[in-house]
């Protein structure tokens, strides 16, 4: 069955701290691996992955592929309070007709 | 904003109702999906139609149906609601067909409450 499992389920950190996320996968015919986040409402787009090993990059977020360990993180410096949020990871299978499969989510709180 | 309209915002219905939640995809996309996010719970996806047709079901219940209408806007449709159905409601959006249709953008949700 496949399945997208993240983790920690959620993380206190103080602002200016780094943080790394972590989504792990398995599914059959990966195609891509897309990051979002959210805060009070809707899920907001941040990163689409499909190749190994090539980080994606938007400010002070960060995040990178393994195709072989079938993982991928999201990095996250200099934290800021409006960084809280919870991060969702969604994998796209092949030939799923973009029937997404979601993680359950990383809470994250940035506390001043 | 993502270009996804959902209506209405919020609502507060009695159990045993029916409601109409509305939804307008981006400008061109053709793929409508349905989610139901419960408190504490994760995206749970409901139902997906493309170019007015039903492509994919999920954890739907035959309590609600959903359809796609020639404009592409799309209404999903809860009735005999339950407290249980209490939970915030997302329509997403897609191009289907090219490889920017791999990210999906959501609308705002329809928070609906079922007393």
């Amino acid at each position: 069955e496949d399945k997208v499992v993240q983790s920690p389920l959620s993380l206190v950190v103080h602002e200016g701290d780094t943080v790394t996320l972590n989504c792990s996968y398995e599914v059959t015919n990966f195609r891509s691996l897309l990051w979002y986040k959210q805060e009070k409402k809707a899920p907001t787009f941040l990163f689409m992955l499909t190749s190994s090993g090539i980080e994606k990059k938007s400010g002070r977020l960060s995040s990178i592929l393994d195709k072989k360990e079938l993982f991928s993180i999201l990095n996250i410096t200099a934290t800021q309070t409006g960084d809280s949020a919870v991060y969702l990871c969604a994998v796209l299978p092949e030939g799923s007709n973009y029937q997404l499969i979601w993680g359950a989510g990383t809470k994250l709180i940035i506390k001043p | 904003d993502s270009g996804v309209t959902q209506t209405p915002k919020h609502l507060i219905t009695a159990t045993g109702q029916r409601v109409t939640l509305r939804c307008s995809p981006r400008s061109g996309d053709l793929s409508v999906y349905w989610y139901q996010q419960s408190l504490d719970q994760g995206l749970q996806f409901l139902i997906q139609y493309y170019n007015g047709e039903e492509r994919a079901k999920g954890n739907i219940l035959e309590r609600f149906s959903a359809q796609q209408f020639p404009d592409l806007h799309s209404e999903l449709n809860l009735s005999s609601l339950e407290l249980g159905d209490s939970a915030l409601y997302f329509c997403a959006s897609s191009v289907f067909g090219t490889d920017s249709g791999n990210t999906i953008y959501f609308g705002e949700g329809s928070w609906l409450t079922v007393v």
